[in-house]
């Protein structure tokens, strides 16, 4: 089956700094990828949507320029946490669908957790 | 709007007895129906999924689910539940012409006992 990693697993990081989580569709091509947030306890909040090749989709109320998100490649979206403080701490699932299906399935990462000191 | 509705929080069940998740979406046509379950501090791992045809569907680690597009629901069933099931499950739909966007429902935290 497809498979999507998400790198790092878990990143802990001072306040202020800022944290960059791969994600990347191992054996087949995205040209859409979704970024979650889970919130403990909770359901997956969609964060956005990437484009390969244009910017992202943001959902409402989600902050553009505090969660950066980069689709340079058909395999490879990123997400950077900028200035990250603690109330970002959370887990951040990514999620990709194959372009070779209009079926609508999506295949998520392992998720990133993050700690935000 | 669409819209995913688990009604249940938490459902606590038996060692061997039966289970069913309900799901329900608030959607005209027929959406993608999809069941996944994820287990502390980890991903998401698709159970089974609807997209048409057959309103029974089988899915991986013997449950299935049925559509019943009368009632809007997407039930997740298994006869048998095993302790490793204990996990939280989320139903998910895609509306194609909602920029096929997946989404969830609250989730439904399942424990298991002996």
């Amino acid at each position: 089956g497809a498979v999507v990693s998400q790198h790092p697993s878990w990143v802990i990081c001072k306040s202020g700094t800022s944290v960059k989580i791969e994600c990347r569709s191992l054996d087949f091509q995205a040209t859409t990828m979704f970024w979650y947030r889970q919130f403990p306890k909770q359901s997956l909040m969609l964060m956005a949507t990437s484009n390969e090749g244009s910017k992202a989709t943001y959902e409402q109320g989600v902050e553009k320029d505090k969660f950066l998100i980069n689709h340079a490649s058909l395999t490879l979206s990123t997400l950077t946490v900028t200035s990250a403080h603690p109330e970002d701490s959370s887990f951040y699932i990514c999620s990709a669908r194959d372009r070779r299906t209009s079926s609508g399935e999506l295949f998520f990462g392992e998720g990133s957790r993050l700690t935000v000191l | 709007a669409q819209s995913v509705t688990q009604p249940d929080i938490h459902i606590t069940v038996s060692e061997g007895a039966s289970l069913e998740l309900r799901c329900n979406y608030s959607y005209g046509a027929t959406p993608y129906l999809f069941w996944y379950v994820q287990s502390p501090g980890q991903g998401l791992q698709l159970l089974l999924k609807y997209f048409s045809g057959d309103t029974l569907v089988q899915g991986i680690k013997g449950f299935e689910a049925e559509f019943k597009r009368s009632q809007s629901s997407f039930n997740l069933r298994k006869p048998s539940v095993h302790w490793s099931d204990a996990a939280e499950y989320f139903c998910a739909v895609v509306n194609m012409e909602y920029g096929n966007k997946l989404v969830f429902g609250a989730g439904t935290i399942l424990r298991v006992k002996s």
